[in-house]
């Protein structure tokens, strides 16, 4: 079965500065890839996915990711962060049997003035 | 855009009562879940649909059922509530038909429940 680690539970850090939110993830087959947001008293958003291609994958707010298959991690950057981006994120992996996301356990981003 | 509401936004219950979780989409969705989510746990799967009266264990299945009888409408029941589901519970819906791997998962507002 899949399983996803992400490495850090919280995460402070200063607005401006740059942030890396790590994930990990298992398997020995191809996979689909993601990371979602959920901001303070919402539900969960798309920032980004990996399906093929490019390992460096672009999202939505300055976000970026970068498959690395050999280390089987998913890492998701970004190079200037802003209070705004004070929220929860989730790295989630799905194999290409259409069975379900398998989240990870969530990164708590708190960007301090 | 994709719209996904929840019934309740907080609901409190008692122990031994039968709730139901409401969960709507307005997009023509094949494909409906729910989740519970607690901290330090993450999001853990309970349900899916694929389809209209189909439905499908996910992780933590026990003390919950679904049904779906119309292809926006996906409820979650727990039969005789207990504390240890006191939890923000998550719907969700993606579009492409049998949930299809790369497929985006567009997620509701939470209800939290509280069990007394």
């Amino acid at each position: 079965a899949q399983s996803v680690t992400q490495l850090d539970s919280q995460v402070p850090v200063f607005e401006e500065a740059p942030v890396e939110l790590r994930c990990n993830y298992s398997s020995s087959v191809s996979v689909y890839l993601f990371w979602y947001v959920q901001y303070p008293n919402q539900g969960l958003q798309l920032l980004l996915k990996y399906l093929s291609g490019s390992t460096l994958v672009k999202g939505i707010n300055g976000f970026e990711a970068e498959f690395n298959k050999s280390q089987t991690s998913f890492h998701l950057r970004k190079p200037s962060v802003h209070i705004s981006d004070t929220a929860e994120y989730f790295c989630a992996v799905s194999d290409l049997r259409n069975t379900p996301l398998v989240f990870g356990k969530g990164t708590r981003l708190s960007v301090i003035a | 855009d994709v719209k996904v509401t929840q019934s309740s936004r907080y609901l409190v219950k008692r122990t031994g009562e039968k709730v139901f979780l409401e969960c709507v989409q307005d997009m023509d969705h094949e494909n409906m879940f729910w989740y519970r989510q607690d901290p330090g746990l993450g999001l853990r799967l309970i349900y899916f649909s694929y389809d209209v009266k189909m439905k499908e264990k996910g992780d933590i299945p026990e003390g919950y059922s679904v049904s779906r009888e119309k292809k926006e409408r996906f409820s979650l029941i727990l039969e005789s509530a207990s504390t240890n589901q006191t939890s923000m519970y998550l719907c969700a819906s993606s579009f492409y038909p049998q949930g299809q791997a790369q497929d985006t998962q567009y997620f509701g507002p939470g209800t939290r429940l509280t069990v007394l």
